[in-house]
């Protein structure tokens, strides 16, 4: 079973709302990854969690914050959003052992801000 | 850093044979990976080469030179579900994803 699972599908959002987007796998993949693409463009890194634990934040702006609760969800929590972070986020996992592990991928959420 | 160049877009015929070449420099190599994209899909994941020469899957075979800094992915008797995206992609440190900016390849009849 590769299968990462992201809900909701789709999502609307005023500037002012908070939402939050949900990531599950239950592969045993102990590393979890949100991008952000817009179309067109590939996929952008934006947060890594490795067993749980932040390791990588690319620059994202305050306005969109992670959170790990356990080794199998991921959510993305977000706030007083600009109309240009409309976008397909993507959640993937991996096993973190050697750095080149295969990242599986979530259907993603297609966002807009209005 | 990792720069990674594949070209934008591609057309072929249905049947046919169509190689989506990559090049990239990166400080280090952990290998290279190639994902297919359909349309407002997730990227799904087609080969993973760390070693130089090719590996076949199927219709799928993705090639490495390493000394070359050089990729490609060929797809045979193309189908129009091949429609599609195609992105190389290089691990850094942390499994840090760097993707090239993909290769439409466009199946006409």
């Amino acid at each position: 079973d590769t299968e990462v699972t992201q809900t909701p599908k789709h999502l609307v959002m005023g500037m002012t709302n908070k939402k939050s987007l949900k990531c599950e796998q239950h592969m045993g993949h102990r590393a979890m990854y949100w991008y952000k693409q817009k179309a067109k463009k590939p996929p952008e890194l934006m947060f890594v969690y490795s067993y749980e634990k932040l390791s990588i934040n690319e620059s994202v702006p305050s306005r969109f914050s992670p959170e790990c609760p356990n080794s199998s969800l991921l959510n993305l929590h977000l706030h007083a959003l600009q109309p240009e972070d409309s976008a397909l986020y993507l959640c993937a996992s991996s096993q973190p052992r050697t750095g080149s592990d295969t990242q599986y991928f979530g259907p993603g959420t297609r966002l807009t801000v209005l | 850093g990792q720069n990674i160049d594949q070209p934008t877009e591609m057309t072929a015929t249905e049947g046919a044979i169509v190689q989506i070449n990559c090049t990239y420099q990166t400080s280090g190599f952990n290998g290279l990976f190639w994902y297919q994209q359909h349309a407002g899909e997730a990227p799904t994941f087609l080969s993973y080469n760390v070693l130089d020469g090719l590996e076949e899957k199927g219709r799928f075979s993705s090639f490495l030179s390493r000394s070359k800094g050089y990729s490609y992915l060929l797809l045979k008797e193309l189908q129009m579900k091949d429609s599609a995206s195609y992105l190389c992609a290089v691990p850094g440190a942390g499994n840090k994803l760097t993707f090239g900016g993909g290769t439409r390849v466009l199946v006409k009849p």
